[in-house]
């Protein structure tokens, strides 16, 4: 079972490039999450989608955007990579809000 | 405002030894606590999850409470093994938001072979 597939696994930008995380969930799950997680700190929800053509803002969304076009897909885009956005990026899903996400690996971001 | 705080940021203990985690949350309008374990490098594993009607829940080793009414939560793991060594975090999902989902910090945790 693949779960949730993230990719790249790592990855270095420049200031002002831009990017897509990768996302991919083989489960048939309808939420699906992004979030990141700074050193020594919780995570933090920067999106959120609850259905294929259904997404929505977290509680970090600044310089951020995603697309869900197909259930199993959720990339995230960054458009003009800042030095704040370093960060380790986590995908998660789940069949519903309130049931257990399963999370990726991460993407470890960082922008220089 | 809804904040999840787990004290403490990191703990070693011996092998062997029961330890209890902590975790509190200063608004009672939850829909549910979830414990995670994250390993270095890697995503989040959900351990447990309590629903709000629920005062615990038992996974082999490990047993969670909940108690909603003082805002806390306890891990607790019984016989610590190496393998054990891990950061937990706790979450809980807001009444009404199962967007929202509120994480602590973490505890790191390592357990002395």
């Amino acid at each position: 079972n693949a779960g949730v597939t993230q990719t790249p696994k790592f990855r270095i930008l420049k200031i002002g490039q831009s990017m897509t995380l990768q996302c991919a969930q083989d489960m048939n799950h309808n939420y699906m999450y992004w979030y990141r997680q700074d050193p020594g700190m919780g995570l933090k929800l920067i999106y959120y989608s609850v259905g294929a053509g259904i997404t929505d803002k977290g509680e970090v969304p600044n310089g951020y955007n995603v697309s869900r076009s197909t259930t199993e897909d959720f990339p995230l885009r960054l458009e003009l990579a800042a030095p704040s956005q370093t960060s380790v990026y986590f995908c998660a899903s789940s069949t519903k809000g309130l049931q257990p996400q399963h999370f990726g690996d991460g993407t470890r971001l960082s922008i220089l | 405002k809804q904040e999840v705080t787990q004290i403490p940021a990191a703990l070693s203990v011996p092998e062997g030894e029961n330890l209890v985690l902590n975790c509190s949350f200063t608004d009672s309008a939850i829909y549910n606590l979830q414990w995670f374990r994250q390993d270095p490098g890697k995503g989040l594993t959900s351990l447990l999850l309590i629903q709000s009607s629920q005062r615990e829940q038992t996974s082999g080793r490990l047993n969670a409470s909940l108690d909603k009414s003082s805002g806390r939560s306890t891990l607790y793991i019984a016989a610590s093994q190496p393998g054990d060594s891990a950061t937990y975090l706790c979450a809980v999902t807001l009444m009404n938001r199962d967007d929202k989902i509120i994480f602590g910090k973490g505890t790191r945790l390592h357990i002395l072979p």
